[in-house]
């Protein structure tokens, strides 16, 4: 199996909801990242999760945090979302954190009202 | 920050040219990938190059990384509808903010004309 699934694949949210995105992979891979993604720019990287140890971009809100459930799966949790938040959340594994391709979702297409 | 930047933003060509798209990047690398990703879709991975590689193919695709000008391009032979896409290079090199993963450049948005 070399698939990373996300669910759900579009979500609609309002701004005092509580929601979440998840992310699933079952190649044994060892690093698995949430990246975002506006229209018409390239993705950007938000959480990593490797060996049991997160690492979170600096520039992102509180608003987005991340769980690790077990070692196939990532879950995203949003609150209090933001408009400008809408945006593609990518979910991407890799075998390691550095230098190995990485394997991206279908992505969920975010839209906060 | 950007590490990668492709040039161009954006490409028209016939069914059956050849594609040519060019990413520099700023800091030393690990390796450089290649990506792509159709309309609002994930993105899926052509082809990764290390650093201390200068050539590599992998079917219609063609790489190159010159690491003294911190540019890399993607060669694309005999295109075809299907490679209508937008196109990103990625380097993994650390670039701060906490959290290392890939950084993508802006991307070229291929179109393949029938």
């Amino acid at each position: 199996d070399t698939e990373v699934t996300q669910t759900p694949k579009h979500l609609v949210m309002g701004m005092t909801n509580k929601k979440s995105l998840k992310c699933e992979q079952h190649m044994g891979h060892r690093a698995m990242y949430w990246y975002k993604q506006k229209a018409k720019k390239p993705p950007e990287l938000m959480f990593v999760y490797s060996y049991e140890k997160l690492s979170i971009n600096e520039s992102v809100p509180s608003r987005f945090s991340p769980e690790c459930p077990n070692s196939s799966l990532l879950n995203l949790h949003l609150h209090a979302l933001q408009p400008e938040d809408s945006a593609l959340y990518l979910c991407a594994s890799s075998q390691d954190r550095v230098g190995n391709e990485q394997f991206f979702g279908p992505g969920t297409r975010l839209t906060v009202l | 920050s950007q590490q990668g930047e492709e040039d161009p933003q954006a490409l028209s060509i016939q069914e059956g040219e050849n594609a040519t798209m060019n990413c520099s990047y700023k800091t030393s690398i690990n390796n450089l990938q290649w990506y792509r990703q159709n309309s609002g879709r994930g993105l899926v991975h052509l082809i990764l190059i290390r650093s201390n590689e200068r050539e590599k193919h992998s079917g219609r695709l063609r790489v190159t990384l010159d690491t003294s000008k911190k540019s890399s391009s993607l060669l694309i032979t005999a295109s075809r509808a299907a490679d209508t896409a937008s196109y990103f290079c990625a380097t993994d090199e650390y670039s701060g903010g906490g959290a290392d993963g890939l950084t993508f450049g802006k991307g070229t948005h291929l179109i393949i004309q029938p």
